[in-house]
């Protein structure tokens, strides 16, 4: 069965860098992209990234660009997403999603990783 | 980008009621690429709907959703105990993919 499993919870001081992972099984990893998707506490959620397994290739949030960036091992079938300069905003709980490549939505998600931006 | 604005943002109904959530963007959604999301507490999100009208696999059918361009809406036919969350509308045909701001759907 398709799994997507994420690290853990993250605790950084402002200014540092996190880099979260997803480790995709249960199915062939270079076939859906990989997006990412953030939800701050008792908020909506929030398109962050995606990655293309199969050749890398990236997009990124407009209002993120510049401090996310999202890579893969396919030795792995893990894609990782780092976020740097972190500021109290960044508070949030990060999910990984499967790209169905029929429908073009996300079917399968992680877990969610929490990521605390705290001094 | 495009804005959705759903509403209403909180919605109070009882188990076998009707409950009907709206969706509208900020402008018209190619190829109707709009999807329904619900989200529990603590949970990732579970997609219902995609393309506007399409059950995903295992969405019982008392989900459904309609709507094109600029409005779309999501209706749940008898409520159970179990649907009662958030419910968040997302495009996806243009980039960057966005979502509205949910609501919320309580006893």
């Amino acid at each position: 069965q398709v799994q997507l499993v994420q690290s853990g919870a993250e605790l950084k001081k402002p200014g540092a860098s996190v880099k979260v992972s997803c480790k995709a099984s249960g199915y062939t990893f270079t076939s859906n992209f990989i997006h990412w998707v953030r939800q701050a506490p008792g908020q909506g959620l929030e398109w962050v990234a995606f990655i293309g397994p199969s050749d890398g290739s990236t997009k990124y949030a407009p209002r993120l660009q510049g401090r996310v960036t999202v890579s893969r091992d396919t030795s792995t079938t893990t894609v990782y997403m780092e976020l740097s300069s972190l500021t109290s905003e960044d508070t949030a709980v990060y999910y990984c999603t499967r790209r169905n490549g029929q429908t073009q939505n996300f079917d399968y998600w992680g877990q969610g990783t929490l990521v605390t931006v705290s001094s | 980008e495009i804005v959705l604005t759903q509403s209403p943002g909180t919605l109070s109904l009882s188990p076998g009621e009707r409950a009907t959530l709206s969706c509208r963007a900020s402008q018209s959604i190619s190829s109707n690429y709009l999807a329904w999301y619900q989200q529990k507490h603590g949970q990732a999100p579970r997609l219902l709907i995609y393309g506007a009208s399409n059950r995903a696999t295992g969405i019982p059918d008392t989900f459904s959703g309609s709507g094109s361009g600029t409005d779309f809406t999501l209706t749940i036919s008898r409520l159970e105990p179990d649907d009662f969350a958030i419910y968040y509308c997302q495009q996806y045909g243009s980039s960057p993919r966005t979502f509205g701001q949910g609501t919320k759907l309580e006893i």
